[in-house]
């Protein structure tokens, strides 16, 4: 059974603050990275995805991929009340186009 | 939004009858995938579509079936309604094998009671 762990939080932050968010998952030759932002109610969207080691930045936004260690991470940086959400990372396992979720993190920015 | 509606996108429907939801893209993309949502649970995938008349079962596929008629739709039925399906479903797409990403659909909040 391959699997995706997420603290399930919340993580509360106050807002300008940096958030980090983490995810271990237990395959080992896992080949794809996805981070994804629900709001309540809405579907999930997906805002980062990385494929390599190291580090990828879009805006705010920087997803931390360390196979080694088998994490990925998520850094929003100046967070704002409006990233307030559940942050889903999914896992795609060697050999197959199916992620595994995990359940996600719920992160809470307060003014 | 990536193209994607899904219909209805609320029900309420009685323990026993039959239910079907839709999911409609307009992205042409080989891969659909329907997942439902629960409290404690995630996001837990019920069943695949890798092309037209090409499906398969996930991790939870009892009391549903699916059809793919054409490279756009994908349907999605509970056979005989429970009141443990009662759940939120999604409508996933992805597009070639060296495009993993899947984009998501809005969402069905069905209800059975």
């Amino acid at each position: 059974q391959k699997e995706v762990e997420q603290n399930s939080g919340p993580l509360s932050v106050p807002e300008g603050a940096i958030a980090s968010l983490n995810c271990t998952y237990s395959d080992r030759g896992s080949q794809s990275f996805f981070w994804y932002r629900q709001y309540s109610g809405k579907s999930p969207e997906l805002i980062m995805f990385i494929y390599s080691n190291g580090d990828k930045e879009d805006g705010r936004f920087t997803a931390q991929l360390n196979k080694a260690s088998q994490y990925v991470s998520l850094l929003i940086r100046d967070s704002q009340p409006s990233d307030s959400a559940t942050y889903l990372c999914a896992v795609r396992p060697g050999g197959s186009y199916i992620p595994t979720f995990g359940r996600g993190t719920s992160l809470i920015v307060h003014p | 939004d990536a193209g994607i509606t899904q219909s209805p996108r609320h029900k309420v429907t009685e323990t026993g009858t039959p239910v079907t939801l839709r999911c409609h893209q307009t992205e042409n993309h080989r891969y659909m995938y329907w997942y439902r949502q629960d409290p404690g649970h995630g996001l837990r995938l019920i069943h695949y579509s890798y092309g037209v008349k090409d499906t398969d079962k996930g991790e939870v596929s009892d009391g549903y079936s699916v059809s793919r008629s054409k490279t756009e739709d994908f349907l999605l039925t509970l056979e005989s309604a429970t009141s443990s399906q009662t759940s939120v479903y999604f409508c996933a797409i992805s597009g070639t094998e060296s495009s993993y990403e899947q984009y998501f659909g809005p969402g069905t909040r069905l209800t059975v009671t």
